[in-house]
């Protein structure tokens, strides 16, 4: 079985471009999470998928950041403009169900820098 | 709020080493806790996990029991190795906030022949 797969691993941007950072679930997984740590930080929660529909999005940190799963597949991270910031390593992870009983799998991460 | 604290690093250690890296944490209600690792050049992997007070999550010779009485999940390992070098995150869950995990800073561990 496939892990979660996150793509590009590694962007190097500049300040005010657009990246979009893409995550393939495990297959069947019907919860989709972003995360991000910024360099030194904690680990941080974004936002929470269940199929197609934004279950929380609480974390996000400001509408420069745009997250999709349409068709409650792959998910994309859009974010634009781009600020310095942002750079951190970007983690998706999934499960199938919700509760302390379901594991959750996390991706390698996308590193971002924005230069 | 829910929050995580977790030994800061890096450390450093000799293999055969013991190891323990301190993890406490604040929760309202019952969460679950969890190691998770981060080896070079990988993605984050579940080490080990306690889902109620007074369980030993164990795994890879790593252990750590969920203490309600000080709030803590201290990761140890009796010998460690070489190949234990990575990052090791400390985290909660609450089932009610969708399984949400409020992690920690990382601590790195890096271990020398």
């Amino acid at each position: 079985e496939a892990g979660v797969t996150q793509f590009p691993s590694h962007s190097v941007i500049e300040k005010g471009q657009t990246v979009t950072l893409r995550c393939d679930p495990i297959s069947g997984h019907d919860n989709l999470y972003w995360y991000r740590r910024v360099m030194g930080k904690e680990i941080k929660f974004l936002l929470h998928f269940v199929k197609e529909s934004k279950q929380d999005e609480s974390g996000m940190p400001n509408n420069r950041f745009l997250a999709e799963r349409t068709g409650g597949t792959y998910s994309t991270l859009k974010v634009q403009p781009a600020e310095l910031e942002d750079s951190g390593v970007y983690f998706c992870a999934s499960s199938r169900g919700r509760g302390s009983g379901n594991t959750i799998y996390f991706g390698e991460g996308s590193w971002l820098t924005v230069v | 709020g829910n929050s995580v604290t977790q030994m800061e690093g890096p450390v450093t250690l000799s293999e055969e080493a013991f190891l323990t890296i301190n993890c406490t944490y604040t929760a309202t209600g019952y969460p679950s806790l969890f190691w998770y690792v981060q080896y070079p050049g990988e993605g984050l992997q579940l080490l080990l996990k306690a889902t109620k007070a007074d369980d030993k999550g164990s795994n890879k010779g790593f252990e750590a029991t969920y203490r309600k009485e000080t709030t803590s999940f201290h990761l140890e390992k009796g010998s460690v190795q070489v190949s234990d070098s990575a990052v090791y995150f400390c985290a909660l869950s609450k089932v009610y906030t969708g399984n949400q995990f409020y992690f920690g800073t990382g601590t790195s561990l890096t271990v020398i022949p």
